[in-house]
C-alpha cells in the first residue's frame, strides 16, 4: 500500500521563520503535490512536480518555494512565514494520468504566530 | 477548464437512512472523477473513482456513484449512513488531456450522522 509521510503533525513557527514542510512517499509516484486546506475553501494547489528538480506553480504559489531534489521526496518551504499562513497543509503523490489518483498523507496542521 | 461544484455544504442524515452528495462537474476533456473522505485532523482516503469504465463505481465502506455524462454529474450515494461516516466529502476532476496538475476540487459536503 502506497504511503506518504509528512513529517511533522503539528508545528508552532513564528513569524518571518523560514518554514520546511517534508514529504516522503515510498510507490516510485512521478507526481507529488502540496495543498492547502482552509475552512470554506477546499483544497488549493500549491506547488506540485511531475520529476525530480521538476516544479509548476498551483494557484496560490505566493510566499513559498520547493524542492524536490529526490523523487521520493518533495519539500515546501515558506521562505518567511506570516500568520495568514496559517493552515492545515496536505502532500499527495501520484502515478502519471490517466489511471493515477491522489494518495494523501496526513497532513501537517501549521500555525504562523 | 475544469471545475467541480458540490452542490451541498453541509448534509444531515439519520443513521440507517440513505446518504446522497451532490456533485456536477465541467470538462473539456473525457474525465476522470473521485470521491475522497476525509476524517477530522486526518489525510485525505480515495472512495472510489471513475475512469471511463463501468458508469456505476462501488467504492469501500459500501459508498458508489453513478457517472451520468448528459447531466454532467458524479453523485454519491450509499444506502444507509452509519456513525462512522460522519465525515468531510470532497469530489475531485482530473483533466486526462494535460500534464501536471490535473486534480481540480470541490470545496468539500461535511456529512453529519445523527444517532
Amino acid at each position: 500500500d502506497v504511503k506518504v509521510t509528512q513529517s511533522s503533525r503539528y508545528l508552532v513557527k513564528r513569524t518571518g521563520e523560514k518554514v520546511f514542510l517534508e514529504c516522503v512517499q515510498d510507490m516510485d509516484h512521478e507526481n507529488m503535490f502540496w495543498y492547502r486546506q482552509d475552512p470554506g475553501l477546499g483544497l488549493r494547489l500549491i506547488y506540485f512536480s511531475y520529476d525530480v528538480k521538476m516544479k509548476e506553480k498551483g494557484d496560490i504559489p505566493e510566499g513559498y518555494s520547493v524542492s524536490r531534489e529526490k523523487k521520493e521526496r518533495f519539500s515546501l518551504i515558506l521562505e518567511s512565514a506570516s500568520t495568514n499562513q496559517t493552515s492545515m497543509y496536505l502532500c499527495a503523490s501520484s502515478l502519471e494520468t490517466p489511471v493515477g489518483h491522489l494518495h494523501f498523507g496526513n497532513g501537517t496542521r501549521l500555525t504562523v504566530t | 477548464a475544469q471545475s467541480v461544484t458540490q452542490l451541498d455544504s453541509h448534509v444531515s442524515v439519520s443513521e440507517g437512512t440513505p446518504v446522497l452528495l451532490r456533485c456536477n462537474y465541467s470538462s473539456s476533456y473525457s474525465p476522470s472523477l473521485f470521491w475522497y473522505v476525509q476524517h477530522p485532523n486526518k489525510g485525505l482516503q480515495l472512495l472510489l473513482k471513475y475512469t471511463s469504465a463501468a458508469t456505476l463505481v462501488k467504492g469501500i465502506n459500501g459508498f458508489e456513484a453513478e457517472f451520468k455524462k448528459s447531466e454532467t454529474s458524479f453523485h454519491l450515494t450509499k444506502p444507509s449512513a452509519h456513525m462512522s461516516d460522519a465525515a468531510e466529502y470532497f469530489c475531485v476532476v482530473s483533466d486526462t488531456a494535460s500534464t501536471g496538475n490535473q486534480f481540480y476540487f470541490g470545496t468539500g459536503t461535511s456529512l453529519t450522522v445523527i444517532p
